[in-house]
């Protein structure tokens, strides 16, 4: 098994781009997260899906993100417009033993806004 | 609520030391999880232990769980310079997991 895909691994863009990140979980799993990571507040969940539908998006910081899974398959997290808060790593994670199982993380997307 | 704090939040120590590292959350769980992060990677799942368990072991792993003091410990035997990472435990009671900041564990040859 592959694993979750996240990519890209390493991007750096300036302020007010729009940053997409990108995530395959692993094949049957039907719950997938996605994490962001900062040295100041830890890992923090912005959303989670069940079945490709979003369950709880309350930890999404603001509406400059937004996060679709369109099929079982895929998933995106997108920042528009990015600023410099918002680097960070930013990990997808699925599991298919129930949102409080064990999650398999991907390797993550280290986003720098400058 | 932050369902996961571990302490300290670095540890040293030399190849063949044990490691102990605790957590304590706030609220009551349905299960109680460790993961490991090495540098630059993303989390990997260590083991599980659920709410009406006591203690478990895995490999040079041993968790136990006290849900009257709300804590729980790692203990890794006979460390490893491999074994040099960041530990998080991640606490879930009918929702999903919310991850503590970790400890740093450094293991020198």
């Amino acid at each position: 098994d592959a694993g979750v895909i996240q990519s890209p691994r390493h991007e750096v863009t300036e302020m007010g781009q729009e940053v997409t990140l990108r995530c395959k979980p692993i094949s049957g799993h039907n719950s997938l997260f996605w994490y962001r990571q900062t040295m100041m507040r830890g890992l923090e969940l912005l959303i989670y899906f069940n079945n490709n539908v979003p369950i709880d998006d309350s930890g999404m910081p603001e509406d400059r993100f937004s996060a679709k899974m369109p099929n079982a398959s895929f998933s995106t997290l997108k920042i528009q417009p990015s600023e410099p808060r918002d680097s960070a790593v930013y990990f997808c994670a699925s599991t298919g033993t129930g949102v409080a199982g064990e999650l398999f993380f991907g390797e993550g997307s280290r986003l720098t806004v400058l | 609520s932050q369902q996961g704090e571990e302490d300290p939040q670095a540890l040293s120590i030399q190849e063949g030391e044990n490691a102990t590292m605790n957590c304590s959350y706030k609220t009551s769980i349905n299960n109680l999880q460790w993961y490991r992060q090495n540098s630059g990677r993303g989390l990997v799942h260590l083991i599980l232990i659920r709410s009406n368990e006591r203690e478990k072991h895995s490999g040079r792993l041993r968790v136990t769980l006290d849900t009257s003091k709300k804590s729980s410990s790692l203990l890794i035997t006979a460390s490893r310079a491999a074994d040099t990472a960041s530990y998080f435990c991640a606490g879930s009671g009918y929702s999903t997991l919310t991850f503590g900041k970790g400890t740093m564990l450094l293991v020198s040859p």
